[in-house]
């Protein structure tokens, strides 16, 4: 399986700043097959990035997925505060689906 | 586009649950209906998934012979039952929608398994 680390654990910012998350595949994820998530407390996971670097529905351009291969960014520019949340990775081309641990984004 | 998870559950160690999650708004056969669970404080991990006109489920290996994930096509409904319950099945556990080989684009509400004596 397809193991997705991601780091750092926690990021503590300030808003107004930028942030920037690592999520490193154990092997290649094939046509950048690699998406990210945010979630917040009590809250389903939201779908962000797509295709390593493809924005979902209605997902503001502050955030900019890239990457290709082993190694993958999420960035978000200017945070606000409704970005302090946790930020999961995921790979869908090789089943398992696996998800990277999270990063979890909280205010400085 | 909707999924509504049945409520949550306290159950027994060594039984079984079954968590449902009914779909509105589009399509429901064609895209894949997976399962992911969220124990306490930690990640989140896929389970399974199945494309209800195909009809074959696919499982994790960690799971394998404890999971059953099927779908109704009538109702649009797809379900999730875990089996041998232990305590280190509470979690919340989560329905998504995706496409074959796609992101996990609509997410139900989470449905909280406690596994309690």
């Amino acid at each position: 399986e397809i193991v997705l680390t991601q780091s750092p654990g926690t990021l503590s910012l300030s808003p107004g700043e930028s942030a920037t998350f690592s999520c490193r595949a154990s092997e290649s994820v094939s046509s950048n097959y690699l998406a990210w998530y945010q979630q917040k407390r009590g809250q389903a996971p939201r779908l962000l990035i797509f295709g390593a670097s493809s924005r979902a529905t209605g997902i503001p351009d502050r955030f900019t997925g890239r990457g290709s291969g082993t190694d993958f960014t999420l960035t978000i520019s200017r945070l606000e505060p409704e970005d302090f949340a946790v930020y999961h990775c995921q790979q869908y081309i090789s089943s398992p689906y696996t998800f990277g641990q999270g990063t979890k984004l909280e205010i400085k | 586009v909707q999924l509504v998870q049945s409520g949550a559950e306290v159950k027994k160690p060594g039984s079984s649950v079954k968590v449902s999650c009914k779909a509105s708004g589009d399509i429901f056969s064609s895209y894949a209906f997976n399962w992911v669970r969220q124990a306490p404080g930690q990640g989140l991990e896929w389970m399974g998934g199945i494309i209800p006109m195909y009809g074959r489920p696919n499982y994790g290996q960690r799971f394998q012979g404890r999971v059953t994930i099927n779908a109704d096509e009538s109702t649009g409904t797809a379900y999730m039952e875990l089996s041998s319950l232990r305590s280190e099945d509470t979690a919340v556990y989560y329905c998504a929608r995706s496409v074959e080989l796609g992101p996990f684009d609509y997410w139900g509400q989470g449905t909280l398994i406690t596994v309690s004596p």
